[in-house]
């Protein structure tokens, strides 16, 4: 089992709702990410926080924002999102920021 | 030239057979290789973690990496249904802030 855990599972959500992922690992790493995968592709980077600040902003549209209250939790606010926003968000986490990569099972968004 | 190349398949396999998984990358700056399974609307799984040429082994995996040919490989003994997954090779540069660098990921079905 994943020590990485996201949720919820499924979220759907209209266009003009306003929901959040949730990101919690108690493995004691210093480096949280968030990723966007699309069905047959592989995973693509979205941010990085190291040592809870945000260390890389993959030029990700303002809609999505993230949030990393503690050196446990990673939470991604979604806002305003666009039917092409509907994905599988994956939380990872690594030791440090050149450690190697735990991913969570993933919350799979569906925006109508 | 994509930075890091994988035949994404399919590949069909019985029971029992030896599995080979490859990748080739571009950058003799990458350092570290590693190796993600992935089940159907699961999140990556870190199988194998190596940052050196040649061999490593854990249980039925075994993970090799040629660092002149710039070529990694995944093999899998006496593979097995549950093995049926995607497999994704991703590779960071040494320094701060790695990022990875993924394959496309190569679809597996051993069949029973």
């Amino acid at each position: 089992d994943t020590e990485v855990t996201q949720t919820p599972k499924h979220l759907v959500m209209g266009m003009t709702n306003k929901k959040s992922l949730k990101c919690e690992q108690h493995m004691g790493h210093r480096a949280m990410y968030w990723y966007k995968q699309k069905a047959k592709k592989p995973p693509e980077l979205m941010f990085v926080y190291s040592y809870e600040k945000l260390s890389i902003n993959e030029s990700v549209p303002s809609r999505f924002s993230p949030e990393c209250p503690n050196s446990s939790l990673l939470n991604l606010h979604l806002h305003a999102l666009q039917p092409e926003d509907s994905a599988l968000y994956l939380c990872a986490s690594s030791q440090d920021p050149s450690g190697e990569l735990f991913f969570g099972e993933g919350s799979r968004l569906t925006v109508l | 030239q994509k930075e890091v190349e994988q035949d994404p398949g399919p590949l069909s396999v019985p029971e029992g057979a030896i599995v080979s998984l490859n990748c080739t990358y571009s950058n003799s700056a990458f350092q570290y290789f590693m190796w993600y399974r992935q089940y159907s609307r699961k999140g990556p799984e870190l199988l194998m973690y190596t940052y050196s040429s040649g061999n490593k082994e854990d249980g039925r995996f075994t993970a090799q990496v040629d660092k002149s040919s710039k070529y990694i490989s995944l093999f899998i003994r006496d593979s097995q249904p549950s093995d049926s997954a995607t497999y994704l090779c991703a590779i960071q540069n040494a320094g701060n802030n790695r990022k990875l660098i993924w394959g496309l990921g190569t679809s597996l079905a051993v069949n029973p």
